[in-house]
């Protein structure tokens, strides 16, 4: 299985475009999130999903968009790329009983430079 | 706003000693969970410990969990030069895959 998989690695973009980073799992999770991780912050959550269909506001939402068509990809959507999104992004996913959140499985990450 | 806090914020020890970081949070959960992440790399889970519970172990590893304190500690017992990484504590308040995460500890270990 190759678990949680996150492309591009490596990214710059210009101020004002966009871009998706893509998440794909094989492992049959119903839930997936989208972390961003700066220094010193931590990791905040972006958006989640717990399932193909239904996703949700985190902590920090704003300028990014998300869906969930299927239950293996969550793509990330950076609508008009800002210098303060440059960051470095996780996708996570991990299964769902009835409310409890489970381990997260996480991605290698993709890093983000917005100029 | 962040829910967990982990103290120290960075923690330097000699192989063999043992290693203790803690973590407080706000308000009650359903689970917490340590996370392990190696420069440069993504996270690792741990441990997940439940509300209903107050120690778990997992090979040199010790968690406790006080909810009166709305505390938790892990211990990294006889820690190596393999140890050294950021640890992190994540917690799941409302359910439903919203974990939210500290600002870790970053551990130190040298030969």
């Amino acid at each position: 299985n190759a678990g949680v998989t996150q492309t591009p690695k490596f990214q710059v973009l210009k101020t004002g475009q966009s871009m998706t980073l893509q998440c794909a799992q094989d492992m049959n999770h119903e839930y997936m999130s989208w972390y961003r991780q700066d220094p010193g912050m931590g990791l905040r959550l972006i958006h989640y999903s717990v399932g193909a269909g239904i996703t949700d506001q985190g902590e920090v939402p704003n300028g990014y968009n998300v869906s969930r068509s299927t239950t293996e990809d969550f793509p990330l959507r950076l609508l008009s790329a800002a210098p303060s999104q440059t960051s470095v992004y996780f996708c996570a996913s991990s299964y769902g009983d009835r409310g409890d959140t489970g381990e997260l499985f996480f991605g290698e990450g993709s890093r983000l430079t917005v100029l | 706003s962040q829910q967990g806090e982990e103290d120290p914020q960075a923690l330097s020890i000699q192989e063999g000693e043992n290693a203790t970081m803690n973590c407080s949070y706000k308000t009650s959960i359903n689970n917490l969970q340590w996370y392990r992440q190696n420069s440069g790399r993504g996270l690792v889970h741990l441990i997940l410990i439940r509300s209903n519970e107050r120690e778990k172990h997992s090979g040199r590893l010790r968690v406790t969990l006080d909810t009166s304190k709305k505390s938790s500690s892990l211990l990294i017992t006889a820690s190596r030069a393999a140890d050294t990484a950021s640890y992190f504590c994540a917690t799941d308040a409302s359910g439903y895959n919203k974990l939210i995460f500290g600002a870790g500890t970053r551990l130190a270990v040298h030969p």
